[in-house]
């Protein structure tokens, strides 16, 4: 499975859009992209996944580049409870060995 | 509520014991999955397993095992314990096998050994 590459911190102000990237320059053609969040120690949440077209769900938008080599997880209005870490896994459907990585963790500022 | 299951929720224990950790899966769920998450370690997947059957492994230590039941329930033992094993452990279920399904956790067990 392909690795990814995530800032490790970034901000966002209350109300905002947060744009999370991840890199995934190598990843294949049956890999799809997952995004998920943990909130302090809590589980991990699913947010979205996709293979290679934009994908929208009631929490989130995911965005991939046509060469597929990176996307970008957008929340269109950033709460408070939207801080987090949020881990970009980029997986082929025969895997099932979910590397999270390090993550980029998350602050929305009031 | 991801509908996964951890009991306990803390355990705390000695160096050399032995423990058992248990989690039912969503309803329906076939797969079941063991992670690991301590302070330097970041998340680490450590097996998996499909309808009763060992499937995938990870970072998994000898000193670790892991079963599914017939009624789906998974148990995670972890052996001769060390300081290093202090983590949280998650278990997360998900419907399938090959499908591209997302999986989802449960609220995890925080393990102290000391």
């Amino acid at each position: 499975d392909a690795k990814t590459t995530q800032p490790p911190s970034m901000d966002c102000a209350e109300g905002r859009a947060a744009n999370l990237p991840c890199n995934h320059s190598t990843i294949s053609g049956n890999e799809y992209v997952y995004w998920y969040r943990q909130i302090h120690s809590q589980g991990p949440q699913y947010i979205i996944h996709g293979l290679k077209n934009n994908e929208t769900n009631e929490m989130a938008s995911l965005i991939i580049t046509e060469d597929r080599k990176s996307s970008t997880l957008i929340l269109p209005h950033a709460t408070l409870r939207d801080t987090a870490v949020y881990y970009c896994i980029a997986l082929s459907f025969t895997g099932n060995q979910f590397y999270f990585g390090t993550g980029t963790s998350l602050t929305v500022i009031p | 509520d991801s509908g996964v299951t951890q009991t306990p929720k803390h355990l705390i224990t000695a160096t050399g014991q032995r423990v058992t950790l248990r989690c039912s899966p969503r309803s329906g769920d076939l797969s079941v999955y063991w992670y690991q998450q301590s302070l330097d370690q970041g998340l680490q997947f450590l097996i998996h397993y499909y309808n009763g059957e060992e499937r995938a492994k990870g970072n998994i230590l000898e000193r670790f095992s892991a079963q599914q039941f017939p009624d789906l329930h998974s148990e995670l033992n972890l052996s001769s314990l060390e300081l290093g094993d202090s983590a949280l452990y998650f278990c997360a279920s998900s419907p399938g096998l090959r499908e591209p399904y997302e999986q989802y956790f449960g609220p995890g067990t925080r393990l102290t050994v000391t």
